[in-house]
């Protein structure tokens, strides 16, 4: 069945790089997604790459894309506090129906 | 130009009492969705609807029904609350052209006494 992994939890303290990993099952994605997540708050859209790129970089944020092993990374370079939340890796499912989402990342940010 | 609403905030219901969860987008998109996020457990798709006139069961629809009112609205309503549906509830749309990316509404968090 689609399914989308990612580890639970990533401590780093301010000024390090975070990267969190994700692997998925099947998808027809054109778009793979990371989602974000503040305490008590919806999703945002934080970034995005198209599935026929390998890398996409947006300012502190480096999205790589690894279509033979279907692994998606998400790098934050110089962390900041304010980092901390939960990162959602999103793929749309087969069907093309819907996204499928990993169970998040809790990112802890320590200064 | 507010994205998607969600009505109400917070919500304490009794086992067996019903209530309806309300989601408008004002994006014009097509497809909306009803998702719910319990700890550990990620989001997971309740319903959806590709379209007006139309919804589809997702991965976890007992204990749910659907109704797309209108290309804006999209409810969700719990007819006779369990405990097993204390949740955050999170509704979105999603736009089919460009990124085809899925836009959240803030929330609502639910409490089944």
């Amino acid at each position: 069945g689609e399914d989308v992994e990612q580890s639970l939890f990533l401590s780093v303290r301010e000024g390090d790089s975070s990267v969190i990993n994700c692997t998925y099952t099947d998808s027809s994605s054109t778009y793979l997604y990371w989602y974000k997540q503040e305490p008590g708050a919806g999703l945002q859209l934080l970034t995005y790459i198209f599935s026929n790129m390998d890398m996409k970089q947006d300012q502190r944020l480096t999205v790589l894309l690894n279509k033979k092993d279907k692994h998606l990374s998400l790098r934050i370079a110089d962390t900041q506090t304010g980092d901390s939340a939960i990162y959602f890796c999103a793929v749309l499912n087969q069907a093309g129906t819907a996204l499928i989402f990993g169970k998040g990342t809790t990112l802890s940010v320590s200064s | 130009n507010a994205g998607v609403t969600q009505t109400p905030k917070f919500q304490v219901l009794k086992t067996g009492q019903s209530m309806t969860l309300q989601c408008a987008q004002d994006m014009n998109h097509n497809s909306m969705y009803w998702y719910r996020q319990d700890p550990g457990m990620g989001l997971r798709l309740i319903y959806y609807s590709a379209s007006e006139g139309t919804t589809d069961k997702g991965e976890v629809p007992n204990g749910y029904n659907v109704s797309r009112l209108n290309k804006r609205e999209f409810s969700l309503r719990l007819e006779s609350a369990a405990p097993s549906q204390t949740s955050v509830y999170f509704c979105a749309s999603r736009e089919l052209l460009g990124t085809d990316t899925q836009y959240f509404g803030p929330g609502t968090r639910l409490t089944v006494l």
